[in-house]
């Protein structure tokens, strides 16, 4: 059973597209997370979601909106896409963050590319 | 300013021998340390955590160190082996979970 799964694992859009990934993680965490991971390899974190609460909020273009169903589930909605978006996206979930010393469990990524 | 660096982008070693990384970081203070590896193509996999008030941590041949008046932290894996090869995240977390940042990453290849 795969514990942080991620849609598409590959998606190829037009600049001024909106599109979403979706996320769902099996492991009973209350914590998810949205990561990108830039052309230079960095993962820089994005978003943090405790039990359907935003709790971390780095500074991304307002046209990026996590949104949160329910614990096991974060999407992420983009509306419309730069080429600048172009990058890899990972989904993570952890126990809880609050406290730290939690590992974080990621998903198999999305490759976003924006043409 | 805020800087975690890792100490190449790259290392090539001989299978084999004892592969060292370092993680260094300014102006951060992380209660936790935590090394991941990332293969190609997929999200980065949890290998060790250190706590701030621990000098040393060991799991089978990994050991990572954390000094945090140096503000860095070792990761060693001795008797390297080819599918050792991969990239090898050091991650700070601030412990008040609001923050946790990860380091450029090394891209580690062991010969065979």
């Amino acid at each position: 059973d795969t514990a942080v799964s991620q849609t598409p694992k590959y998606l190829v859009t037009q600049m001024g597209n909106d599109k979403s990934i979706k996320c769902e993680q099996n492991l009973g965490h209350d914590t998810m997370y949205w990561y990108k991971q830039d052309s230079k390899k960095f993962l820089k974190i994005m978003f943090s979601y405790n039990n359907k609460e935003l709790i971390i909020n780095e500074t991304v273009p307002n046209r990026f909106s996590p949104k949160s169903p329910d614990k096991a589930h974060l999407n992420l909605h983009i509306n419309s896409l730069e080429l600048g978006d172009s990058a890899v996206y990972f989904c993570a979930s952890s126990q809880d963050v609050r406290g730290g010393g939690d590992t974080q469990y990621f998903g198999p990524g999305t490759r976003l590319t924006v043409l | 300013s805020q800087k975690i660096e890792q100490n190449s982008e790259a290392l090539n070693i001989q299978e084999g021998k004892t592969a060292t990384l370092t993680c260094n970081y300014t102006n951060y203070s992380p209660a936790y340390l935590q090394w991941y590896r990332q293969d190609p193509g997929r999200g980065p996999v949890f290998l060790l955590l250190i706590r701030e008030n621990e000098k040393e941590k060991r799991k089978e041949r990994l050991k990572v160190t954390f000094d945090t008046t140096l503000k860095q932290s070792l990761f060693h894996i001795t008797a390297s082996q080819p599918a050792d090869s991969a990239t090898y995240l050091c991650a700070l977390d601030m412990s008040d979970g609001q923050n946790f940042v990860f380091g450029p990453g090394t891209r580690l290849s062991v010969l065979p």
